[in-house]
C-alpha cells in the first residue's frame, strides 16, 4: 500500500529557533500535499495545501511567514516553523495525495513538536 | 465548507457490530463521503468511502442514505484495535480543483473486552 514518511516523529527545540519537519511520498508522486496541525485531544486543522512546484495555499487565520512550506519535488514536502515557540507545539502531520480524484489520502505518521 | 456531525462518543463490545452515524445535510451533489480513523498519536487510515451506493471493503462497510444527507460506518465485529477516532468527511473540489480534506471533531469509539 501507499506510504507516507514523516520526519522526524518527535522533535523537542528552544524557543526561538526553527524546525524542518519532512514528509516523503515512498512509493507514489504527489502532485498534492497537506499539512495539519493537531492540538491534544482535538480534531485535525488544516494549515496549508502544498502543490509541487508551486506556492502553497494557506489557510485562513494560518500565517505563511511563520510555517514555511516548500514542495520541491513530486515525493517531497517539507513544512519549517520559523522562531517557535511554546504555543507552537501540537502534533503536525502530513498527508499526500497521487492526484487521481478521489483517491484516499495517505497520511504519515506526525511529528510531536514541543518547544521550551 | 460542507460540514458533518457526528456524536462525541460511542462504546461498543468486543466483537459486536458497530454503527457509527454521520450526517451531512448539506452535502453537494459531487460531495464524496470519506471514512478515516486515527488511533492515538498517529496520524488518520482510511477506512472507506462512497457516493451514492453502499460499499463494502476488507475494513468496514459504508451504508449512504437514499438522499445522501446521512451515512453510517459498519465495523461487523468490532476489535480492541478497532478503538480509535472515526471521522466522517466530505470530499470536496475547490474552483482551484485542489481537493481540501477538512475534519470535523469525529467520534471516539471505545471498544470494551
Amino acid at each position: 500500500g501507499a506510504v507516507v514518511s514523516q520526519h522526524p516523529s518527535w522533535v523537542i527545540c528552544k524557543s526561538g529557533t526553527s524546525v524542518k519537519i519532512e514528509c516523503r511520498s515512498l512509493d507514489f508522486q504527489a502532485t498534492t500535499m497537506f499539512w495539519y496541525r493537531q492540538f491534544p485531544k482535538q480534531s485535525l486543522m488544516l494549515m496549508a495545501t502544498s502543490n509541487e512546484g508551486s506556492k502553497a495555499t494557506y489557510e485562513q487565520g494560518v500565517e505563511k511567514d511563520k510555517f514555511l512550506i516548500n514542495h520541491a519535488s513530486l515525493t517531497l514536502s517539507t513544512l519549517t516553523v520559523t522562531s517557535a515557540h511554546p504555543e507552537d507545539s501540537s502534533f503536525y502531520i502530513c498527508s499526500a495525495n497521487r492526484g487521481i480524484y478521489n483517491s484516499p489520502l495517505h497520511f504519515g505518521n506526525g511529528t510531536r513538536l514541543t518547544v521550551t | 465548507d460542507a460540514k458533518t456531525t457526528q456524536p462525541n462518543s460511542m462504546e461498543s463490545n468486543e466483537e459486536e457490530p458497530v454503527h457509527l452515524p454521520c450526517n451531512h445535510s448539506t452535502i453537494s451533489g459531487t460531495d464524496y463521503i470519506h471514512w478515516y480513523r486515527q488511533l492515538p498519536s498517529q496520524g488518520p487510515e482510511y477506512v472507506i468511502h462512497g457516493l451514492t451506493s453502499n460499499v463494502n471493503n476488507r475494513m468496514a462497510s459504508l451504508a449512504i442514505a437514499e438522499d445522501r444527507k446521512s451515512s453510517t460506518l459498519i465495523l461487523h465485529r468490532a476489535t480492541l484495535r478497532d478503538a480509535a477516532v472515526y471521522y466522517c468527511i466530505l470530499r470536496s473540489r475547490t474552483q482551484g480543483g485542489s481537493e481540501k480534506l477538512v475534519f470535523g471533531k469525529g467520534t471516539k469509539l471505545t471498544v470494551n473486552p
